[in-house]
Parts: structure tokens; C-alpha cells; sequence
């Protein structure tokens, strides 16, 4: 979908680098959320935001920081990169009203660390 | 947290015959959502269920809840091609809007 984008598609990068993976939607959804994909283990929730400046931890959270100081951004940090942190990374949005709102997925960014 | 299971893993079939994932609970489950994910694309939304013995028809893909809310299902009829991918139930937390996925149904086909 047009309206949320991640930025870089891909990434190389070095273990106990820092990398930070964008997240911009148009939507002005108030929910994000931040997934991380492997094989075997389908789609894990590393951290979500109900709000700008409101963010709580999901199932994989550790080595992970967000932040949310605006409605549109949602940018997922690994702070010290592992190898273990190779993955494809999906950021969502939903509008979340209470009322289930379907996720809208990004493209993705496929991530490798060496 | 609320797990659901999802069967079975993998699914290869010749085009034209039907192909059904499932997905179960052993909690009962307030909604279900499901999602498709083509190879290497992201997943996108298909379909919620939300009330009991629900049946919901796309075309040829039928997607029914359980009358105890306690599993799903999706079925394709008459697979074609463009029906590759892997296909995803998750519920909602409720309150929360977290989503919890099952591990995925990956349909291949046999054209």
C-alpha cells in the first residue's frame, strides 16, 4: 500500500552496529506496530504504539528500541545489531478505533547482519 | 499469550484442486483475521470473522469461525496460480490491537 512505506529495502550491515529502520505512513492511523519475520516462526510482534508518544513492548522486544514523537513515524533501532537480528522487518498501522481494525502491512525491509 | 496453531504447514496441490488451512485455539478467541502474503511480498488483509459460525465467502475462498470460537478456517476452491502464497489467520488482543499470528499455511501450486 502507497500509504505506509519503510525505508532502506535492504540493509548489510555489522554486528554491534547501530541501525535504525524507518516506518512513515500517511494514513494518520493512530496504531504502528513493528513485526519481524523468520522462517519457522512466522510474524513475531517486537513493539507497537497506540499513540505518538505512547509505545509498549510486544513478544521479541529485547535489543530493540522505538520511538513515536510523531502520528506519521514509528523508526525501530537496533541498538547493537546481532546476527541473530537478520530478518525481514515489517512495520503495520491500523486505525484502531476498538473496533478491530485490519493492519496495513509496509514492503518491508530485509535486513542481514554480518 | 493466546496461541493459534495453524495446519498445516505446507500445501502443494495441482491447479484446479481445493486447498483449506486451519487454525486453532485452545481459548476462545474474540475475532480472527486472515492474511495473505505472496512470495516476497508483505501480508495483506483479507477477511475478519468476529461472531459465531460465521461464513464469509471471497470468490472461491470461504472463510468460516467455529461455533465455539475456538478455530478457523479457509478454503479455496478450485486453486489457480495466482493463489500462491502463504496464508495467515491472527486474532486481535483485545484492548490492545496487537495482533497474534499463526505460523502460516504456504500453498504452492502445480500449474
Amino acid at each position: 500500500d502507497a500509504g505506509i512505506t519503510q525505508s532502506p529495502r535492504y540493509k548489510i550491515t555489522e554486528t554491534g552496529r547501530q541501525v535504525t529502520l524507518m516506518c512513515h505512513q500517511t494514513w494518520s492511523h493512530s496504531y504502528m506496530f513493528w513485526y519481524r519475520q523468520d522462517l519457522g516462526h512466522g510474524l513475531r510482534l517486537i513493539y507497537y504504539s497506540a499513540a505518538a508518544d505512547i509505545t509498549d513492548k510486544g513478544e521479541v522486544p529485547d535489543g530493540y528500541v522505538v520511538s513515536r514523537s510523531k502520528t506519521e513515524n514509528f523508526p525501530l533501532t537496533l541498538e547493537s545489531a546481532t546476527r541473530s537480528q537478520t530478518s525481514v522487518y515489517f512495520c503495520a498501522s491500523s486505525g484502531g478505533t476498538g473496533s478491530n481494525q485490519p493492519q496495513h502491512f509496509g514492503d518491508g525491509t530485509r535486513l542481514s547482519i554480518l | 499469550g493466546q496461541q493459534v496453531m495453524q495446519i498445516p504447514q505446507y500445501q502443494h496441490v495441482q491447479e484446479g484442486e481445493d486447498f483449506t488451512t486451519y487454525c486453532n485455539s485452545s481459548t476462545t478467541l474474540s475475532n480472527i483475521q486472515w492474511y495473505k502474503q505472496r512470495p516476497g511480498g508483505h501480508p495483506v488483509f483479507l477477511i475478519q470473522l468476529v461472531k459465531s459460525g460465521e461464513v464469509k465467502k471471497q470468490k472461491r475462498l470461504t472463510f468460516q469461525f467455529g461455533e465455539a470460537k475456538k478455530n478457523s478456517s479457509l478454503h479455496i476452491t478450485a486453486t489457480q496460480t495466482t493463489d500462491v502464497g502463504t496464508y495467515f489467520c491472527a486474532h486481535i488482543i483485545q484492548g490492545a490491537q496487537k495482533l497474534v499470528f499463526g505460523q502460516g499455511t504456504r500453498l504452492t501450486i502445480n500449474p
